[in-house]
């Protein structure tokens, strides 16, 4: 069965300051894979996904991540991060077989929260 | 503007009583999901619909209901079955070939 783990439960940076935010998934079928945001009390909203193709795939506000087959990973990045970025981030791979670019039953990790100080 | 609609956004429920979550959307999107978040916990998928008059358990069924008579609409009802009903509640929407797109939530407390 796939699974998602979100190896940082907590991420404070500073204001301007590159961040990582690391995700490693566990699949026996082919992936795909997403990173959503939720800020205080809302719904997640889509930063990025992985489908196929390019390895590096570039999402909103700036963020990106690179999919490496070999070592099951799919990490978030931003050179530099503003006040605003402050949010939690859920990483999510599809579950069981795919349909041609869905993304039917996800699987969610457990959420990294990323606080960026002044 | 087209989106999800969830209502309301806090909801309070008292021992033993059957609540109901609304869920529109007005993206003509095929697929409609329910998941469950708890702090620290990431989502869990409760029931999920991939299309009108059809729909199928998740990870976390028990305790909830739901219907999809309308392709529009999908509620899912707590029932006093659900022991530990306080969480945050998100309805997703997809079309089969796009990300799932989310509502702003429910946030449900017991009383």
């Amino acid at each position: 069965a796939q699974s998602v783990t979100q190896l940082d439960s907590q991420v404070p940076v500073f204001e301007e300051a590159p961040v990582e935010l690391r995700c490693n998934y566990s699949s026996s079928v082919s992936v795909y894979l997403f990173w959503y945001v939720q800020y205080p009390n809302q719904g997640l909203q889509l930063l990025l996904k992985y489908l196929s193709g390019s390895t590096l795939v570039k999402g909103i506000n700036g963020f990106e991540a690179e999919f490496n087959k070999s070592q099951t990973s799919f990490h978030l990045r931003k050179p530099s991060v503003h006040i605003s970025d402050t949010a939690e981030y859920f990483c999510a791979v599809n579950r069981g077989s795919l349909t041609q670019g869905g993304s039917e039953k996800l699987v969610f990790g457990k959420g990294t929260k990323l606080t960026v100080n002044p | 503007d087209g989106g999800i609609t969830q209502s309301p956004k806090y909801l309070f429920r008292k021992e033993g009583q059957n609540v109901t979550l609304s869920c529109e959307q007005n993206l003509n999107h095929d697929a409609m999901y329910w998941y469950r978040q708890d702090p620290g916990q990431g989502l869990r998928l409760i029931y999920y619909s991939q299309i009108v008059n059809d729909f199928q358990k998740g990870d976390i069924a028990e305790g909830y209901s739901v219907s999809r008579e309308k392709k529009e609409s999908f509620p899912l009802t707590v029932t006093s079955a659900q022991k530990n009903p306080t969480a945050f509640y998100l309805c997703a929407s997809n079309r089969w070939d796009q990300p799932q797109h989310f509502g702003d939530g429910t946030r449900l407390s017991i009383l």
